[in-house]
């Protein structure tokens, strides 16, 4: 079973500075079946980046996702306002066919 | 538009039964996986399983195999996480979601309910 850490646990930014979050893998993850999330309070997940790489419809392009093999990583290269949330990586694996999500960045307001 | 609605907000006493819905609409509903997603007070996202309402082929997570049972009526484009006898550690929120598998093979839950919270508590 794949297990997913992510770091840090919380980021705590400014409204136009850049957060890197990170995903790793325990062990590695074909790029088609990694995908990110965000989540607000008292919101269900919303999904941002499909196949590593790839922006979800109506995700600004500020959203950017990249990695390979066991680590990834999300990029948001300007904060707006909106942006602070919990975003999580989800990954499938295939032996046994199961969905995992990483436990979670929180972005908050420095 | 793609749209998952979730029932209502549900207050159970422990030992209890519960089913919860997931309906469908504006795609074709047995063409689709949708899983159930736990997130527990103030916790992450936990996948629960997942089934393909065409021919109700169901896989569970191993955590929650035995806990749960996923089933869905394809000819009213709903799917239901039920339990038969709640525990006060089943209180959380329930997500379903559907699942998108694109024509590059790229896995992913594009559309999510609204959530179903569950409090059991005695």
């Amino acid at each position: 079973e794949i297990v997913l850490t992510q770091s840090p646990g919380t980021l705590s930014l400014s409204p136009g500075e850049r957060a890197t979050l990170s995903c790793r893998a325990s062990q590695s993850v074909s790029s088609s079946y990694l995908a990110w999330y965000q989540q607000k309070p008292g919101q269900a997940p919303r999904l941002l980046i499909y196949g590593a790489s790839s922006r979800a419809t109506g995700i600004p392009d500020r959203f950017s996702g990249s990695g390979s093999g066991t680590d990834f990583t999300l990029t948001i290269s300007r904060l707006e306002p909106e942006d602070f949330a919990v975003y999580y990586c989800q990954q499938y694996g295939s032996s046994p066919p199961m969905f995992t999500f990483g436990p979670g960045t929180k972005v908050d307001i420095k | 538009e793609v749209q998952l609605v979730q029932s209502g907000a549900e207050v159970k006493k422990p030992g209890e039964s519960l089913k919860i819905s997931c309906k469908g609409s504006g795609y074709s509903f047995t063409s689709y996986w949708i899983g159930w997603v736990r997130q527990m007070p103030g916790k992450g996202l936990e996948w629960m399983g997942i089934i393909y309402p065409g021919d109700s082929d169901t896989r569970y997570s191993p955590s929650f195999q035995g806990q749960v049972t996923i089933s869905a009526d394809k000819s009213i484009s709903t799917a239901y996480l039920q339990w038969s006898s709640l525990k006060a550690s089943d209180t959380a929120m329930y997500y379903c979601a559907r699942h998108f598998n694109d024509y590059h093979g790229r896995y992913y839950f594009d559309y999510w309910g609204q959530g179903t919270l569950v409090t059991v508590s005695s």
